[in-house]
């Protein structure tokens, strides 16, 4: 099976821009997962979708955005991009989405805002 | 506020010698345990896990243990090889609180084994 893919892998934006990253799941994965990586912060967990829903929620202001199509593929969008938006985004995959599921992530991509 | 904790950024280790990480959390809620291994470029593996039903748990090389009392854990590598040069993230999942694939995470420690 072929992994989780994330586009683009790098990006360069300025301020005020928005961006939009992509994800696909690992096929027949209902659940998809967005993290944030900062070298100060390390992983942290922006939201998870599962059958088109948003389920969870972390602690990230409005302008992060995400939805979830039909096939489980996952977008995310910032708006009003900020210099502190600077970071990897990770995305990570797994089967049902339950608490023991395994996540499979994504190899990210690198986001730098200018 | 940071509710995993890892206080060492780096480690460095021998080949064939103990390796062990170390992780604090302040969160009484979390009950599920998780270590995932990060090379760069890549996106974190998951390595190992324990309940909090546990104290400890073995997969070949890599034992964690877990010390509810004083909101510890451990990942220990034995023994350390070349290939296991990555970043280590220590992470905490509440499993009853409805928030299904939502991990908290530490900030990471990058071992080094040096050949």
């Amino acid at each position: 099976k072929a992994g989780v893919t994330q586009t683009p892998r790098y990006l360069i934006k300025t301020r005020g821009q928005q961006v939009t990253l992509s994800c696909s799941p690992i096929s027949g994965h209902r659940s998809v997962s967005w993290y944030q990586q900062t070298p100060g912060q390390g992983l942290q967990f922006l939201f998870e979708y599962f059958s088109e829903t948003q389920r969870n929620k972390g602690n990230f202001p409005g302008r992060f955005s995400g939805r979830q199509f039909s096939n489980s593929r996952s977008e995310m969008n910032v708006s009003t991009l900020e210099l502190g938006d600077s970071a990897l985004y990770l995305c990570a995959s797994s089967p049902q989405g339950d608490v023991l599921d395994t996540q499979y992530f994504g190899p990210g991509t690198r986001l730098t805002v200018l | 506020d940071q509710q995993v904790k890892q206080n060492s950024p780096s480690l460095s280790v021998q080949e064939g010698r103990i390796s062990i990480l170390n992780c604090d959390y302040t969160n009484s809620m979390f009950d599920y345990f998780l270590w995932y291994k990060k090379y760069p470029a890549e996106g974190p593996t998951f390595l190992i896990s324990i309940s909090s039903i546990k104290d400890k748990n073995e997969d070949g090389r890599f034992t964690v243990f877990l010390n509810k009392s004083a909101k510890h854990l451990s990942l220990h590598i034995v023994p350390s090889q070349p290939g296991d040069s990555a970043v280590y993230f220590c992470a905490a999942k509440d499993l009853y609180s409805g928030g299904y694939q939502k991990v908290t995470f530490g900030t990471g420690t990058k071992l080094q084994v040096i050949p």
